[in-house]
This record gives structure tokens, sequence and C-alpha cells, in this order.
């Protein structure tokens, strides 16, 4: 069975610093991995995918990597801002389940100002 | 271009009762799922519907149910409320194959049974 782990659970940091979030996932034949944003009571908004062949994708100040081998993928933030504050979400699409996500718990950001 | 529309918004429901929420895709997106977002259980998976098709389904008593129309609305269904059904339901649709399109999920419907 196919389990995602975000670590940390929660984060603390003053504005401008650059961060690493961590997913970890157990069985490395996935499709793809998405990284989405939610914020308190809303829906998830899509940040970045990356699909299985690729190592890493990048949308302004974040980048996501992905190591599919180890089972790993990274979240990197650049001079974060207040605004980051969210919830954010690892999720992947294993290939045992045709189309459908399975997601870690999360890691709650807050950047402080 | 439109995004994914869930509606209602808020649903405040007795157990019980039933409820029938709605989504509509993106324009072009065949694929619609649904999702179940609690604070102790995360984010699970419900079902999958394509072409009208139900495709995949998660772990979830038959009390949920769900379909999905020739224009790819969906609706999803759960009779009998228990206190536990309240949650987030979040929708999301892909064009096909999720695989090479991600997914794109909509602000979802706040169930709330008392």
């Amino acid at each position: 069975k196919q389990e995602v782990t975000q670590i940390p659970a929660a984060l603390s940091v003053p504005e401008g610093e650059n961060l690493v979030l961590n997913c970890s996932f157990t069985d490395s034949a996935i499709y793809n991995l998405q990284w989405f944003r939610q914020d308190p009571g809303k829906g998830l908004t899509s940040l970045l995918l990356i699909q299985s062949s690729q190592r890493e994708q990048t949308s302004g100040r974040l980048n996501a990597s992905l190591d599919k081998s180890s089972g790993r993928s990274t979240l990197y933030i650049a001079a974060s801002q207040p605004g980051d504050s969210a919830t954010y979400l690892c999720a992947i699409s294993p290939m045992e389940y045709g189309n459908k996500l399975v997601f870690g718990a999360g890691t709650i950001l807050r950047v402080k100002s | 271009k439109a995004g994914v529309t869930q509606t209602p918004r808020y649903l405040i429901k007795t157990r019980g009762q039933q409820v029938t929420l709605s989504c509509s895709p993106i324009s072009g997106h065949r694929s619609v799922s649904w999702y179940q977002q609690t604070p102790g259980q995360g984010l699970q998976f419900l079902f999958e519907y394509f072409s009208e098709t139900q495709r995949n389904k998660g772990n979830f008593p038959g009390r949920f149910s769900g379909r999905q129309f020739s224009n790819s609305r969906s609706e999803m269904n759960v009779s009998t409320l228990e206190l536990g059904d309240s949650a987030l339901y979040l929708c999301a649709s892909t064009p096909e194959q999720g695989s090479v399109y991600g997914y794109t999920f909509g602000s979802g419907t706040r169930l709330t049974v008392v």
C-alpha cells in the first residue's frame, strides 16, 4: 500500500527565510508527484507537477525536486513571505491505482512578518 | 478558463438525511474524482468517474455513491448521514490521464452533519 509522509508537520519561520518541505513515499512506481497549497477552509491550489521522468520543476520562488528511486521529493521556497502561510500537501499518482492521488498529511507553514 | 466549480459551498444536514453535491469540471476535462478531507484522516479518495463510468473506488461504505453525466458534470450522494460524514468534500478534474496533466481541484463543499 502506497503511503506518503510529510516532514515537518508544522513550520514557523521569519519572513525572508528560505525553507524546505519534505515528502517521502513508499513505492517508486508512480506516474507523477504534485505539490498543492491549501488555505484554511479552501480547496487545493496546484503549485508544481513533476512527472516521474523529471528531476525538478520551478515556478517563481518555488522549486520542487523528485528522486523517484529513493522515494523523496522536496519543495524549496525562496525568500518566504507572510502570504506563503498555508498548508502544503504532497500527492503522488501511483501506477497501481490509475487516476487516484494519495496525499500526505501536509506541512502547516507560518511565515511571520 | 473557468475552474472546477462545486456547489453548494456549505451544507448543514441532520443525521439520517441524504445529501447531493455537485461538481462541474473544467471544460474539456473528462475525468472527475472526489475526495473527503477531515482533520483526523486527511484527504481520502472516494471515487473517480470517466466518460460516465466509475473507474476507481476508495474504501468507503456503500452510502457514498456518485455518477457522471454526458457533459462530464458529476454528483456525489451520501445517504443516511452520520456525524462522522462532516467534512470538506473536494472534487478534482483532469483531461484524461492524470499522469500527464495533473489535477485541478475545486473550492470544496463543507458538509456539517448535526
